[in-house]
């Protein structure tokens, strides 16, 4: 079955970097066009980025473009999120999943909370 | 910006229907669109129910239906029960690498 278990969440300072990993199994990662998905204390869904299989584009919302990277690594069939000169608002729990095909999600990972306090 | 639209909550009796609505701050909303859905209870991860406006993702109940009503997508809810009780969330692919989410509607079962 499809799985997505994100890791590397923690507390940070502001300002700081923090990489998040997404492992995936059950599914063909590498054909697989990958979002992040973050979801702020008592808020709702936010969409933060989406990269095609074959990283060949890579969209950014406009609240993390130019902070956050997302990549990948095809022999560990892992997903990465980059984030750099994090704030107090990027706290969140961040979700990877799986894209459908038809511009929608299909497997959500359980989440990973990122704390930017100082 | 866009914004996407969603009652921020609805009561349903046990065994209503029930049709949660997704729409623009400005504009229709359209298939082109790609509207999709999720439930979340809190604590959880969310789970995928409808995508590409209509079609039910793998193991969701008939009792979900997605369809473009007006000019919004809309989730339909019919027999309402208990676990029904949740968050729903829709997603709209805006265009050229936009996706953007709707601020869900909390649905009471009562």
């Amino acid at each position: 079955q499809v799985q997505l278990v994100e890791s590397g969440g923690g507390v940070v300072q502001p300002g700081e970097s923090l990489r998040l990993s997404c492992a995936a199994s059950g599914f063909t990662f590498s054909t697989s066009a990958i979002y992040w998905v973050r979801q702020a204390p008592g808020k709702g869904l936010e969409w933060l980025t989406f990269m095609r299989s074959d990283e060949s584009i890579k969209y950014y919302a406009a609240s993390v473009k130019g902070r956050f990277t997302i990549s990948r690594d095809y022999s560990k069939d892992t997903l990465y999120l980059h984030m750099g000169s994090l704030r107090p608002e990027d706290t969140a729990v961040y979700y990877c999943a799986k894209d459908g095909g038809n511009y929608n999600v299909d497997y959500w990972g359980q989440g990973t909370l990122v704390t930017v306090s100082s | 910006q866009t914004v996407v639209t969603q009652e921020p909550s609805f009561s349903v009796s046990p065994g209503a229907t029930v049709t949660l609505t997704c729409g623009l701050s400005s504009g229709s909303v359209s298939t082109s669109y790609y509207p999709s859905w999720y439930q979340q209870t809190p604590g959880q991860a969310p789970r995928t129910l409808i995508y590409n406006t209509n079609s039910r993702s793998s193991g969701v109940p008939d009792r979900f239906s997605g369809s473009i009503l007006g000019n919004k997508a809309a989730l339909t809810i019919r027999g309402a029960q208990a676990d029904d009780e949740s968050y729903f969330y829709c997603m709209l692919y805006i265009s050229s690498g936009i996706w953007v989410f709707g601020g869900g509607t909390k649905l009471t079962v009562l």
